[in-house]
C-alpha cells in the first residue's frame, strides 16, 4: 500500500495567515493526489484533484501543489472557516489511501 | 449536482454482518459518461479516513485488501441505490460510514452525510 504522511498533525493559526500543509507518498504517485476539509461531525469536502486542480467553488486562497513523493496545501489568508482537518489522498494505486490528517486550529 | 444518503443499522452485534445502503439522487451509478465509481469509506471516532471499497458504473468491484475479504459490494440499478456488507464484525468496526463517488477527475467528489456503525453487543 501507498503510506501518505501527512505533517505537522496540528497547526495553530491565525485568521489571515498563510499556512502549508505536507503530505509525502511512500512512492512514486505522479500528480494523482486530492485534498479534503473536514469539519467536525461533517463529510469531508473536496478541495483539490490532481495535486494542483481546483474543484469548483473552492476559494482560490486554497492552492496545492507536488508531484512523485511531495506534496503540498496551501491557504493564503485563513478565513474563520478554514479552521477544521485536512486529508490527503492518492489515487494512483489500490488501495486508496489517505493521509492521516491536519488539524488547524486557532492560535 | 449529485446527492448521496447512507441508511442502515446503527448498531450491530459482534460477529454478526453489517449491511448498508447508499441511495443517489440527481445522477445514475450506471452513467458511463461520467465513470463514476461508488465507494465506501469508514472513519472510527476520532480517527482518520479508511478507503472500504468501491463498484463502478459497470458494477465491477474492488475493495481493501486490509479488511480480509469481509467486504461484499453490490448495487441495484434499478433503485440507484448501491450497497456494503462487512461480515465478521467487531468493535474495532466502530466508525461513521460513508459512501462517496469518484468521477472523472479522480477524487471523492460527493459525499453522503454518514452512517455511525457502532458494535456492541
Amino acid at each position: 500500500d501507498v503510506q501518505m504522511t501527512q505533517s505537522p498533525p496540528t497547526l495553530s493559526a491565525s485568521v489571515g495567515d498563510e499556512i502549508t500543509i505536507t503530505c509525502r507518498a511512500s512512492q512514486s504517485i505522479g500528480i494523482w493526489v486530492a485534498w479534503y476539509q473536514q469539519r467536525p461531525g461533517k463529510a469531508p469536502k473536496f478541495l483539490i484533484y490532481k495535486a494542483s486542480t481546483l474543484e469548483s467553488g473552492v476559494p482560490s486562497r486554497f492552492s496545492g501543489s507536488g508531484s512523485g513523493t511531495d506534496f503540498t496545501l496551501t491557504i493564503s489568508s485563513l478565513q474563520p472557516e478554514d479552521f477544521a482537518t485536512y486529508y490527503c489522498q492518492q489515487y494512483n494505486n489500490y488501495p486508496r489511501t489517505f493521509g492521516q490528517g491536519t488539524t488547524v486550529e486557532i492560535k | 449536482q449529485v446527492q448521496l444518503q447512507e441508511s442502515g443499522p446503527g448498531l450491530v452485534k459482534p460477529s454478526e454482518t453489517l449491511s448498508l445502503t447508499c441511495s443517489v439522487a440527481g445522477g445514475s451509478i450506471t452513467d458511463s459518461i461520467s465513470s463514476s465509481y461508488w465507494n465506501w469509506v469508514r472513519q472510527p471516532p476520532g480517527k482518520g479516513l479508511e478507503w472500504i471499497g468501491s463498484i463502478s458504473y459497470s458494477g465491477n468491484t474492488r475493495d481493501n485488501p486490509a479488511l480480509r475479504g469481509r467486504v461484499t459490494l453490490s448495487s441495484d440499478t434499478s433503485k440507484n441505490q448501491f450497497f456494503l456488507r462487512l461480515s465478521s464484525m467487531t468493535a474495532t468496526d466502530t466508525a461513521v460510514y460513508y459512501c462517496a463517488r469518484v468521477s472523472t477527475n479522480g477524487g471523492f467528489d460527493s459525499w453522503g452525510q454518514g452512517a455511525l456503525v457502532t458494535v456492541s453487543s
